[in-house]
């Protein structure tokens, strides 16, 4: 039974190139979370997806980034035009519903290394 | 503003003593608390969690007590273990219709000496 997988695990990109991030959530889950880390500091919420529907992005920049996750296939996060702030860890959870009790699974995360 | 705080960037502790991981929240609306634990290039994993209805949860080696009065909590691993080395993060989650967002702390890394 995978866990959530995410690809790639590093990303390098050149200031104002575009990153995409891959995650795929656990077998039956339905549920898709994003969370930032930036150096030093703990996981910050981003965005909650569920299957077609963007359920709240309240954590997302309000430009460049955007998130996706379609009926078929895993769910992307696309940075646009990268600056160096967003190096940092991208780590994306799934859950089976959202009650705030249910646990989220966490995948290994990409590295992303803006230079 | 942190919402979260985990004060202690470390804590190094023996093989076989207590660790003890303290973290304290502002926000009175949390009402659901998480630890996870994280070992380097790996992602966050769940390690035991506490309802605000409830003081104490225990799961094997590892117990976190909610102080809701003080709004802190802290997670109790005994004994100790060299495995048990990592960053743990304090989480926590509100009522209402967001109570999907994890607000974490900055994190605290554990080091068991053998």
């Amino acid at each position: 039974n995978a866990g959530v997988m995410q690809n790639p695990r590093h990303l390098v990109r050149r200031r104002g190139q575009e990153a995409r991030l891959r995650c795929s959530p656990m077998k039956g889950h339905s549920h898709v979370y994003w969370y930032r880390q930036l150096p030093e500091e703990g996981l910050k919420f981003m965005v909650y997806l569920q299957k077609e529907n963007i359920i709240d992005e309240s954590g997302m920049p309000k430009e460049r980034f955007s998130a996706e996750f379609p009926k078929e296939g895993p769910s992307i996060l696309r940075i646009q035009q990268v600056v160096r702030g967003d190096s940092a860890a991208y780590f994306c959870a799934s859950s089976p519903t959202t009650s705030g009790t249910e646990t989220q699974y966490f995948g290994p995360g990409t590295r992303l290394l803006v230079l | 503003d942190q919402q979260v705080k985990q004060n202690s960037p470390s804590l190094s502790v023996q093989e076989g003593r207590i660790s003890i991981l303290n973290c304290d929240y502002t926000n009175s609306m949390f009402d659901y608390f998480l630890w996870y634990k994280k070992y380097p290039a790996e992602g966050p994993t769940f390690l035991i969690s506490i309802s605000s209805i409830k003081d104490k949860n225990e799961d094997g080696r590892f117990t976190v007590f909610l102080n809701k009065s003080a709004k802190h909590l802290s997670l109790h691993i005994v004994p100790s273990q060299p495995g048990d080395s990592a960053v743990y993060f304090c989480a926590a989650s509100g009522s209402g219709g967001s109570n999907y967002k994890l607000t974490f702390g900055k994190g605290t890394l554990l080091t068991v000496n053998p």
